[in-house]
């Protein structure tokens, strides 16, 4: 069965810094990975997503991260972040090949963006 | 309207009310999810629609009465609910085809609060 670490629960950052969250997965068969953003009293909004090819993969607002298969990591990274990313980021995977989508998540990272 | 969209936005109960959550999706997609978040607990799948079909039911209590009557709409019927059950209920869907894009949209979530 697959499973997602986000070790960091709460990431407190200042304006314009950059930042990295962390995410490990487990898994014995290939996966897609994927980080959504989740704003106050939202929904889920996809960030970025990793398929295939390019294993640094580019997302909205400014978001990157990369897929490290022998380390079985995806971490996103921000090289300057705003008040406006205070928010929590999920990261998740999904089996690749299932008869359906079934995306395992972690437990969330809760980015504070301080002035 | 666009993307999925979910009503109402807050909801609260007692603990003998029954209610129902509504789901929309505007995106062609035919599956369709839904996921309880807790606080400090990563998302919890509890139901998957493929094709109009339940294809999962991860052990959810019988007070939680899925339906689904086509592909674009998805309901959540409440009944006799606890106050443990309080929490955010997302809607997801996907287009669930085998090699297929698999990524899940997200609505903005029911605000749920049992008396």
């Amino acid at each position: 069965a697959q499973s997602v670490t986000q070790l960091d629960s709460q990431v407190p950052v200042f304006e314009e810094a950059p930042v990295e969250l962390r995410c490990n997965y487990s898994s014995s068969v290939s996966v897609y990975l994927f980080w959504y953003v989740q704003y106050p009293n939202q929904g889920l909004q996809l960030l970025l997503k990793y398929l295939s090819g390019s294993t640094l993969v580019k997302g909205i607002n400014g978001f990157e991260a990369e897929f490290n298969k022998s380390q079985t990591s995806f971490h996103l990274r921000k090289p300057s972040v705003h008040i406006s990313d205070t928010a929590e980021y999920f990261c998740a995977v999904s089996d690749r090949g299932n008869n359906f989508n079934k995306f395992y998540f972690g437990s969330g990272t809760k980015l504070n963006v301080k002035p | 309207e666009t993307g999925v969209t979910q009503t109402p936005r807050h909801l609260v109960m007692g603990m003998t009310n029954k209610k129902s959550l509504k789901c929309e999706q505007h995106l062609g997609h035919n599956a369709m999810y839904w996921y309880k978040q807790s606080a400090k607990k990563p998302l919890e799948l509890m139901f998957v629609y493929s094709l109009e079909e339940r294809v999962e039911n991860n052990s959810v209590p019988s007070r939680f009465s899925p339906e689904c009557p086509n592909s674009s709409h998805l309901f959540l019927h409440l009944h006799t609910l606890q106050p443990e059950d309080s929490a955010l209920y997302l809607c997801a869907s996907s287009q669930d085809t085998s090699g297929s894009l698999k990524t899940q949209y997200f609505g903005p979530g029911t605000r749920l609060l049992v008396l």
